[in-house]
This record gives structure tokens, sequence and C-alpha cells, in this order.
């Protein structure tokens, strides 16, 4: 079973601050995704990797930085959080193209 | 809005009904994943269709998809209480883009 960790769980933060979020994988996939759902709604696709080092944008990645050092680890990053990027932050990896996404728990922010 | 930006869906039916949901995409795809997410946990795959492929079935799950009209739809034969869940389909244009985009989804409820 592929596992896919994020850290924290939960996260309070305060409007202007700096927050980072971490996945951590362990399933040797070379991609690997970040996302975020608002309450009813669906997944947007903020940034994606296929590899350490580089990293892509997807449909909405104002306001967010991702990071890959390494093939286990990507991280995404708020510089200046704000009111509107509370929301559930789901990431999720998989070993190549036109395959399934496995996905960790979500990491729940809220930002005052 | 973007795709996956709208609330989502809601369906109610009774234990033991057939269910379909639909999902129409605006860009090519190469593949339409069908995801399943429970309450306070992440999405996980429960059917993947390939565009060469017209229906699939695992269990008492049916995909199928027409890639002229651009959707795909998920069949659910006699529905049951642990069937409650968000379902959502994804899509993904190629192999070299590498970004899977979610629709909206729907909210299915089984009541006994």
């Amino acid at each position: 079973e592929a596992a896919v960790t994020q850290s924290p769980r939960s996260k309070v933060a305060v409007t202007g601050g700096k927050v980072t979020l971490s996945c951590h994988q362990t399933n040797n996939h070379d991609y690997m995704y970040w996302y975020r759902q608002d309450t009813g709604h669906g997944l947007r696709l903020i940034h994606y990797s296929y590899v350490a080092d580089s990293t892509e944008k997807g449909d909405i990645p104002d306001g967010y930085k991702a990071s890959r050092p390494s093939q286990e680890n990507f991280s995404l990053i708020l510089e200046l959080a704000s009111l509107s990027q509370t929301a559930v932050y789901f990431c999720a990896s998989r070993p190549g193209g036109l395959w399934t996404l496995y996905f960790g728990a979500g990491t729940r922010l809220s930002v005052l | 809005s973007q795709w996956g930006e709208e609330n989502l869906q809601a369906l109610s039916i009774q234990e033991g009904e057939d269910v379909t949901m639909n999902c129409s995409y605006k860009t090519y795809t190469t593949v339409v994943h069908w995801y399943r997410q429970d309450s306070g946990r992440g999405p996980a795959l429960i059917i993947l269709i390939r565009s060469n492929e017209r229906e699939k079935r695992s269990g008492r799950l049916r995909a199928t998809l027409d890639t002229s009209s651009q959707s795909s739809s998920l069949s659910i034969t006699a529905a049951q209480c642990e069937d409650t869940a968000v379902y959502f389909c994804a899509t993904e244009g190629s192999s070299n883009t590498n970004k899977v985009v979610f629709g909206t989804g729907t909210r299915l409820q089984v009541l006994p």
C-alpha cells in the first residue's frame, strides 16, 4: 500500500505569517502533487513535481510556492498566509503518468 | 469558474437502488480517474478508464467513457450504506503534462 504522510495534520496560522506544509512518501514515486479543497467543493491543483529540484504550476499557484528537495519530500509554502487560504490541503504521489494518485490524509489549515 | 470550483452536487438514494454519476470534461483526456472520498480522508481511486476503453467494471462499479462527447459516468449497482461518500472524476490531458485535474464531485448518501 502506497504511503503518503502529511504534517502537520492541522494548523492555525495568523494572517501574514509564513506556513510550511510537508509531505513525505516512501513509495519511490516520481510524481507528487498539492491540492486544496474548500468545504463543500472539489480539489484544485496548486503545484506538482515529477522530479527532485523541479516544480510545476498547477491551476491555482498564486500565493503558494512549492519545494521538492528530494524524491521523497514535497513542501507547500505560504509566504504570507491570507484568510482565503483557509482550506484542507492534500498531497498525493504516483509512480508515473496516466496512473492512480495516492493521497495523504490532508492538512487542515485555518488562517485567522 | 474553473472545473471543480462549483459546489458539490448531492444525491440521496435508498439502499439497494442503482445510481449513476456523470462527469463532463472540457479538454482532451487520455484517462479518466474516479475517486471516492470518505469523510475526513483523502480521495482513493476506485476505477481508472483509459481513452481506448468504453467501459470498465469493478465489482458493483461500472465506468463508461465517451471521448466524442467528452463525458464519463460511474454507476453503482445495488448501492449499500457504505457507499456513502463523495465521488470525483479527474482527467489528465496527456502523459506529457502530468496534470491531474478534478471535477466538481458528487456527494452520495445511501439511506438504509
